[in-house]
């Protein structure tokens, strides 16, 4: 069964800092897609940024980078330059194919505080 | 494009009664997801749509729910009787296969209340 972990459930960062939220993931599919959404206190869901297990670079968007570590099954978010309004929960996804119409099934969460 | 619209936001209501939510995803999407978040469970699939055809319905709780999307442009989930314990909120979500950018759409969300 497919499994995401995100072991850190708050992270503080001072602003202009860079910060990385950890994600290691389960699977026995050799394809499959990770993403990471942001969700603020508004609830909303904002998709960061999306990485597939056959890319060979890793994803990046702007601030955000993923660091795909394929043999580790891990993909941590970089979040690089901290700014305040990067206070949120952070999510973790990954979906057994490697495109978007595919089922979520997402980690727990971690929260990031920055402060100025 | 407005994006994916869900209705009501907010919905407060007692134990027994039957609650439904509606979806509009955004057009032109084949892929339509619920989702529930409580504090417990985190985020989880409750049912997924490809082409107004359910495709996995594993993640319904129980016969208790029930969700259709009748035509490419609206989807509800119905909870008949509901209970306090369905209290969390409530997302619906789009996404395009054929998209270049791979990222599902979610709307803001339903907050039920189950009283």
């Amino acid at each position: 069964a497919q499994k995401i972990t995100q072991t850190q459930p708050g992270m503080f960062v001072q602003e202009k800092e860079a910060v990385t939220l950890d994600c290691t993931y389960d699977t026995s599919d050799p394809s499959y897609g990770l993403f990471w959404y942001k969700q603020p206190s508004s609830g909303e869901m904002i998709f960061l940024i999306y990485q597939g297990s056959y890319d060979q670079q890793n994803a990046t968007e702007g601030r955000y980078s993923l660091n795909f570590q394929k043999a580790r099954k891990s993909a941590n978010l970089v979040i690089s330059a901290s700014q305040l309004g990067d206070s949120a929960m952070y999510f973790c996804a990954m979906g057994n194919i490697p495109q978007a119409g595919t089922a979520l099934i997402f980690g727990k969460g971690t929260t990031l505080s920055v402060s100025s | 494009d407005a994006g994916v619209i869900q209705s009501p936001r907010h919905e407060v209501t007692e134990m027994g009664q039957e609650v439904t939510l509606r979806c509009k995803p955004i057009s032109g999407h084949d892929y339509l997801f619920w989702y529930r978040q409580t504090m417990m469970r985190g985020l989880e699939l409750l049912i997924y749509f490809n082409n107004n055809v359910p495709i996995d319905d594993s993640g319904m709780p129980e016969d208790r729910f029930s969700a259709k999307m009748p035509n490419a442009s609206f989807s509800t989930l119905k909870i008949q009787p509901s209970e306090p314990r369905d209290s969390a909120v409530y997302f619906c979500a789009s996404a395009d296969r054929g998209q270049l950018r791979n990222e599902q759409f979610f709307g803001p969300g339903t907050r039920l209340t189950v009283l």
